[in-house]
């Protein structure tokens, strides 16, 4: 299955901000949006935002997120340590009848 | 308090046989759909499988159709994956998730599991 496009590193000054992006189409994020997860090596990914931009309970407010056409977009302000961490995003794919990731992007906070 | 825990990893020789559990706590299992998403060695995270909150609808990713099936018993709020004909290239970390869809998938996962090893080797 077809997958959602990101870049594959970013890397970012501490207390700086990040956006990154995830390109799909108009069967996926175009249609219903993407959702984030971070994934620290080792511990199980934890979802950030869904459906263009709702956090879950105890999600900071540094992270935020947002969509564009067939382009959804995550912004992490006020860059932490903790923040370095693997960061994908998905959707449903309604010409698939499945869920499509994007390949994740690596954020590097210096 | 949601919990998800795999078992049922572990190493086994091309052509064997797997079968992963993970059990569930903390929400009313039969109301949401669940999946499968694995992790290679190196590479991100990849779907694998998603069955339905009624268990009446299963999905496939390409690679394990034929292969592979998932299923669940609601009265135990356990959900399995089968995996036969294993290959080199199913050597992952395989997690299960809660989607947060409810009569089928959503790409969306609110909860994941710690995670089982699988490794396919000679």
């Amino acid at each position: 299955q077809a997958g959602l496009t990101q870049p594959p590193s970013l890397s970012k000054d501490l207390r700086q901000t990040a956006t990154i992006t995830c390109t799909g189409t108009t069967y996926n994020v175009g249609n219903q949006g993407a959702a984030w997860l971070q994934h620290h090596q080792g511990h199980p990914p934890k979802l950030l935002s869904y459906r263009n931009g709702n956090r879950p309970s105890g999600i900071s407010e540094r992270f935020s997120a947002s969509r564009s056409g067939n382009t959804a977009s995550l912004t992490i302000t006020g860059l932490q340590p903790e923040d370095e961490a693997d960061y994908y995003c998905s959707a449903w794919d309604s010409s698939l009848s499945a869920p499509v990731f994007g390949g994740g992007t690596k954020l590097s906070v210096l | 308090e949601v919990q998800l825990v795999e078992s049922g990893g572990g190493l086994v020789q091309p052509g064997g046989s797997l079968r992963l559990s993970c059990a569930v706590s903390g929400f009313t299992f039969n109301n949401f759909a669940m999946d499968w998403v694995r992790q290679a060695p190196g590479k991100g995270l990849e779907w694998v499988s998603l069955i339905s909150g009624s268990g009446d609808s299963t999905y496939y990713e390409d690679s394990v159709k034929g292969r592979f099936t998932i299923s669940r018993d609601n009265s135990k709020n356990t959900v399995y994956l089968q995996m036969n004909s294993l290959r080199a290239e199913d050597t992952a970390i395989y997690y299960c998730a809660k989607d947060m869809g409810r009569l089928r998938g959503s790409g969306t996962y609110d909860y994941w599991g710690q995670g089982t090893l699988v490794a396919v080797s000679s």
